[in-house]
């Protein structure tokens, strides 16, 4: 189980967001990827590995954490920034689960 | 570039079941990857509902398990799925998807399709 934290987060563009993503027993930082989503948009890679940005993802947003514990970051918020993220973990039972997710909205 | 489209009814009546196609466009699912299928209930968040590899190998949810079948048609470079028996628990946002290197995350999607299941 993954659980995100907070579930909304109120913030102005340039401010550092920080959004946590808590598993239920430790695991492997190779298996846990972020996402971003905005309306009516598909959600996009934005970190897989825990840390590895994928590709065409902006240096702003950094993933970081082991074992249960792990966080994304976006160091100074631009307004397209403004969406829900997700994590994701593969392994166990089903194969890949995604957290509930954390709302980032403009303050 | 690789790009999936996701096809099929939107509109489902209980108890029947769903189908979709993924059409993908820059790629051969014949060559290699994990391709599949997740889906998002409206306000709610993602649930991932199967994958296959190119071999044939295919893995599912097990809450989705007795329902759901993913098959792929490499002369038409799509697959498919089908979900007996919908409820409006079914009602979701249908994404089709290409795992990353290594098939631990998503990395393609489409651009989703909107399916209601109801009378």
């Amino acid at each position: 189980v993954l659980t995100q934290s907070p579930g909304t987060l109120s913030l102005s563009p340039g401010e550092r967001a920080t959004l946590s993503c808590r598993a239920s027993q430790s695991v492997s930082s190779s298996y846990l990827a972020w996402y971003q989503q905005k309306p009516a948009q598909p959600p996009r890679l934005l970190i897989y590995g825990a840390s590895s940005r994928a590709a065409g993802i902006p240096e702003r947003f950094s993933g970081s954490g082991s074992g249960t514990d792990f966080t994304l970051t976006i160091t100074r918020l631009e307004p397209e920034d403004f969406a829900v993220y997700y994590c994701q973990l593969y392994g166990s039972s089903p194969l890949y689960t995604f957290g509930q997710g954390t709302k980032l909205e403009i303050e | 570039q690789v790009q999936l489209q996701e096809s099929g009814p939107g509109l489902v009546k209980p108890s029947e079941t769903l189908s979709l196609t993924c059409a993908v466009s820059g790629y051969s699912i014949s060559r290699a990857y994990y391709w599949g299928w997740i889906r998002q209930p409206p306000g709610k968040g993602l649930e991932w509902i199967g994958s296959f590899y190119h071999n044939g190998d295919t893995d599912y949810n097990p809450s989705l398990k007795r329902r759901v079948t993913i098959s792929v048609d490499t002369s038409k470079n799509q697959f498919s799925l089908k979900v007996t028996s919908v409820t409006a628990t079914d009602t979701a946002v249908y994404y089709c998807v290409r795992l990353g290197a290594g098939w631990l995350y998503f990395e393609v999607w489409g651009r989703g399709t909107l399916v209601t299941v109801s009378s």
